[in-house]
């Protein structure tokens, strides 16, 4: 069964480095999405992405990050400087554009990030 | 007003036994609704759409109530396999690229 790949599974960084967590999603689809989420906290998103542009950002969505399609495969989210608030779990996602009705997204497995 | 409101519980409950979980959300517009569930330190999975005359998928049935933005999840004979979170999602739009609002999840622990 297709599935949404993620890299590294956790990453451990000091406060203001910058990170890249990177995303392989399902091969035909179309729309891809970061989600965070804090430990104990709700699913929040980030940022959608579609034609190699936003569609849309949360405000959470700062410009501390950025998003990325590099090549015909990967999708990545950049985080500059990054903070102890950022520690979270990102989940990258995807969907497919011809599902039409349905809107559902599938997630990969989530990068875990530390920031110490 | 939370976008999208869930009691946490946990609900602590013998195998074999219903159980239902409720759901509410504030924005009037919201198109599609969803129930993921998700296990410790997992990534959400989908469960089951929710369509607003109901759906049942096994042991698991969705309601949607529009006129009171309300979603329900009954469990029927639940199994130690559903311990998990089981979250419900909304979407403003009931096609693709819409961004999904996600509530806190409601905890639920099956016990032999």
């Amino acid at each position: 069964e297709p599935e949404v790949t993620q890299t590294p599974s956790h990453q451990v960084t000091q406060m203001g480095q910058e990170v890249i967590l990177r995303c392989v999603p399902i091969s035909n689809h179309l729309y891809f999405y970061w989600y965070r989420q804090i430990l104990g906290q709700k699913v929040e998103f980030l940022v959608s992405f579609y034609n190699n542009e936003i569609s849309e950002k949360s405000e959470i969505f700062d410009d501390q990050f950025s998003v990325e399609r590099p090549d015909g495969s990967n999708f990545t989210l950049k985080i500059r400087s990054t903070k102890l608030e950022d520690s979270a779990m990102y989940f990258c996602a995807s969907s497919d554009p011809w599902d039409r009705g349905k809107a559902e997204a599938f997630f990969g497995q989530g990068t875990r990030l530390t920031v110490v | 007003r939370k976008e999208v409101e869930q009691d946490p519980g946990p609900f602590n409950v013998p195998e074999g036994a219903t159980v239902a979980f409720n759901c509410t959300y504030s924005n009037s517009a919201s198109q599609s609704f969803f129930w993921y569930r998700q296990d410790c330190r997992k990534e959400p999975k989908l469960l089951m759409s929710v369509y607003s005359s109901g759906n049942e998928d096994g042991r698991f049935t969705a309601q949607l109530n529009r006129a009171s933005q309300y979603i329900s999840l009954l469990i029927r004979d639940s199994k130690l396999s559903d311990s998990a979170t089981y979250l419900c999602v909304v979407n403003l739009d009931d096609n693709q690229g819409g961004k999904l609002i996600f509530g806190q999840g409601t905890e639920l622990s099956v016990k032999p």
